[in-house]
């Protein structure tokens, strides 16, 4: 199947800091990526979606200014938590949307990154 | 996308197929039904999807009532490192749309 990267797989930072997280497919052109975060014994929430070169679009109650998204080309998103607090610790994880082969989209997932602000 | 329902958990014995079934009856003509898995501390894994003809690939096998309301995922040797949580989920291929999570079955391979 479709490979699907993020990084950092984890990061630990401090309240009020900012910090980056990386998706990036790796063999073949996402036309649409989608970002996703799970809470401890919950189910995946989406957050948002976006289109290589568009304005990601936001899920109601998702703040886009405090979750920047990027997708600057078919193979790399990134989500920028600004100013992050305790609150916003939790498991993100992305997709990546495209044509694998056959007439279907498939998405494909990251390995997800664990984010824990102190 | 239209719903689905499937049961909290299951247990299934090691080497024994994992039959896990969900129900769709409001799905639409053009849904498609997909099936991802999600091992503890890891993201979701593609298994499976298909419209209305049973499927079947390295992983598993999906079968699809002939009135597509409901389906069965078969992991035909069920091992230890199947242990995870099965979302099976209905959405409209090639709409560009993200898929939707529900609660999943969590499926426990004993020895």
């Amino acid at each position: 199947g479709a490979v699907v990267s993020q990084h950092p797989s984890w990061v630990i930072c401090k309240s009020g800091t900012s910090v980056k997280i990386e998706c990036r497919s790796l063999d073949f052109q996402a036309t649409t990526m989608f970002w996703y975060r799970q809470f401890p014994k919950q189910s995946l929430m989406l957050m948002a979606t976006s289109n290589e070169g568009s304005k990601a679009t936001y899920e109601q109650g998702v703040e886009k200014d405090k979750f920047l998204i990027n997708h600057a080309s078919l193979t790399l998103s990134t989500l920028t938590v600004t100013s992050a607090h305790p609150e916003d610790s939790s498991f993100y994880i992305c997709s990546a949307s495209g044509w694998t082969g056959g007439n279907t989209d498939t998405q494909y997932f990251g390995p997800g990154t664990r984010l824990t602000v102190l | 996308d239209a719903k689905t329902t499937q049961p909290p958990s299951m247990d299934c014995a090691e080497g024994r197929a994992a039959n896990l079934p969900c129900n769709h009856s409001t799905i639409s003509g053009n849904e498609y039904v997909y099936w991802y898995r999600q091992i503890h501390s890891q993201g979701p894994q593609y298994i499976i999807h298909g419209l209305k003809n049973n499927e079947t690939n390295e992983m598993a096998s999906l079968i699809i009532t002939e009135d597509r309301k409901s389906s069965t995922l078969i992991l035909p040797h069920a091992t230890l490192r199947d242990t995870a949580v099965y979302y099976c989920i209905v959405r409209v291929v090639n709409s560009g749309y993200a898929l939707n999570f529900g609660k999943g079955t969590s499926l426990l391979v004993t020895p």
